[in-house]
């Protein structure tokens, strides 16, 4: 079955620093996200990126933040300058467009636990 | 008030059992429910979508949906020590332009050998 994947699984930088995670969405998805939990917190939305631009992004994705597509399979987010609670785990997800996007299910990634020093 | 709340448990129940989780929203309109399950340190794994009221079964897990009242249900039946974690309720409102999901906090469940 396909499945989005998530590169690294683990990430520790150091705070202040520039991290980028990256994912793998599934082929035929045209809808992309980023969510975050931090330890014990519930799921939380980050953004929404379809057709090249970003449809959606909550409070959290401040300046900091940036997504971009710089291929036809990667989709990335990266933090410019890390701060001590943006330690959390930052799933990816994907949705097809197909029946209309509302009614497809997003498909998490395993998760790339960044750990901010 | 919370968009999406449920209960946090644990809810312990015996193996065999039924499990049943609830789940309310704020947002009348929403229009797509999901339920997923997380293990521990893992990722939310999709277990049932369910998008018009009443009941949607697949195999072990029964989804409820009733809009007038803003709940949405997951039954598991026959539990199994296996469907021991935390099950997600998330839902997509009719305001996220981008599709986006809001999540409950989750409801640990325990299944007792």
């Amino acid at each position: 079955e396909p499945e989005v994947t998530q590169t690294p699984s683990h990430q520790v930088t150091q705070m202040g620093q520039e991290v980028i995670l990256r994912c793998v969405p599934i082929s035929n998805h045209l809808y992309f996200y980023w969510y975050r939990q931090i330890l014990g917190q519930k799921v939380e939305f980050l953004v929404s990126f379809y057709n090249n631009e970003i449809s959606e992004k909550s409070e959290i994705f401040d300046d900091q933040f940036s997504v971009e597509r710089p291929d036809g399979s990667n989709f990335t987010l990266k933090i410019r300058s890390t701060k001590l609670e943006d330690s959390a785990m930052y799933f990816c997800a994907s949705s097809e467009n197909f029946g209309g996007p509302s009614n497809q299910p997003q498909h998490f990634g395993d998760g790339t636990r960044l750990s901010i020093l | 008030q919370k968009e999406v709340e449920q209960n946090s448990g644990p809810l312990s129940v015996p193996e065999g059992a039924i499990a049943s989780l609830n789940c309310t929203y704020s947002d009348r309109g929403s229009q797509s429910f999901f339920w997923y399950r997380q293990y521990s340190g893992k990722s939310p794994e999709l277990i049932m979508s369910i998008y018009s009221n009443g009941d949607k079964e697949d195999g072990r897990f029964t989804a409820q949906l009733n809009k007038a009242s803003q709940y949405v249900s997951l039954l598991i039946r026959d539990s199994q020590p296996s469907d021991s974690a935390t099950y997600l309720c998330a839902v997509k409102g009719i305001k996220a332009a981008g599709n986006k999901l809001t999540f409950g906090g989750g409801t640990r469940v325990l299944v007792k050998p």
